[in-house]
């Protein structure tokens, strides 16, 4: 069983279009997060949310928005793709904040 | 801005033989120090949260240790196979925050 799931694990689009991913975990965790993997492949923290609720909002531009529909899922809805969003995108969850965290199998997002 | 680093960025090693590299960082607000295995193609798994000066946890042939005071962590693999070859992530959270700031990881490549 998959306990951190991400869909689609590519994307390819151009610029200017609008794109979800779609994460889900099975592991009953509280906490949720996103992640971008820089060009430099660093993993930044984009967003978190806590059963349901925003906790970290990273300096991202205001064309993403994260959306937690329930505990289980928190999906990333980039709008007017940019050629500088292309990276790799990692969803996580944790039991609470200061556990480890489990993370999803990445999408990679190439925008053209 | 917190500086997490890890050295060295890369380390060759042969089969059998034992290493170890190093986290730093900030010495001060210090609240956990996370320790993750990254496998090309797959996504970073948990290996150790410390937070505890004078920590050390060992899971199978990897251990490790935290000095909270001078800000560092080392990773131990002892008899190297070839399975452990993967990018070995820190992640430091400071006290009062809610994320992790990750070092760019140390990529180890067990030579058979």
């Amino acid at each position: 069983d998959t306990a951190v799931s991400q869909t689609p694990k590519y994307l390819v689009t151009q610029m200017g279009n609008d794109k979800s991913i779609k994460c889900e975990q099975n592991l009953g965790h509280d906490t949720m997060y996103w992640y971008k993997q820089d060009s430099k492949k660093f993993l930044k923290i984009m967003f978190s949310y806590n059963n349901k609720e925003l906790i970290i909002n990273e300096t991202v531009p205001n064309r993403f928005s994260p959306k937690s529909p329930d505990k289980a899922h928190l999906n990333l809805h980039i709008n007017s793709l940019e050629l500088g969003d292309s990276a790799v995108y990692f969803c996580a969850s944790s039991q609470v904040m200061s556990r480890e965290q489990y993370f999803g199998p990445g999408t990679r997002l190439t925008v053209t | 801005i917190l500086n997490v680093e890890q050295s060295p960025q890369s380390l060759h090693v042969q089969e059998g033989d034992s290493t170890n590299f190093t986290c730093s960082f900030p010495s001060s607000n210090f609240y956990a120090l996370h320790w993750y295995r990254w496998e090309t193609a797959k996504s970073p798994e948990a290996l150790f949260v410390m937070t505890l000066n004078g920590d050390e946890k060992k899971k199978g042939r990897i251990s490790a240790t935290l000095n909270t005071k001078e800000g560092y962590s080392y990773l131990y693999i002892k008899g190297s196979q070839p399975e452990d070859s993967a990018t070995y992530l820190c992640a430091f959270r400071e006290q009062g925050a809610q994320k992790l700031v990750f070092g760019q990881g140390t990529r180890l490549t067990i030579n058979p």
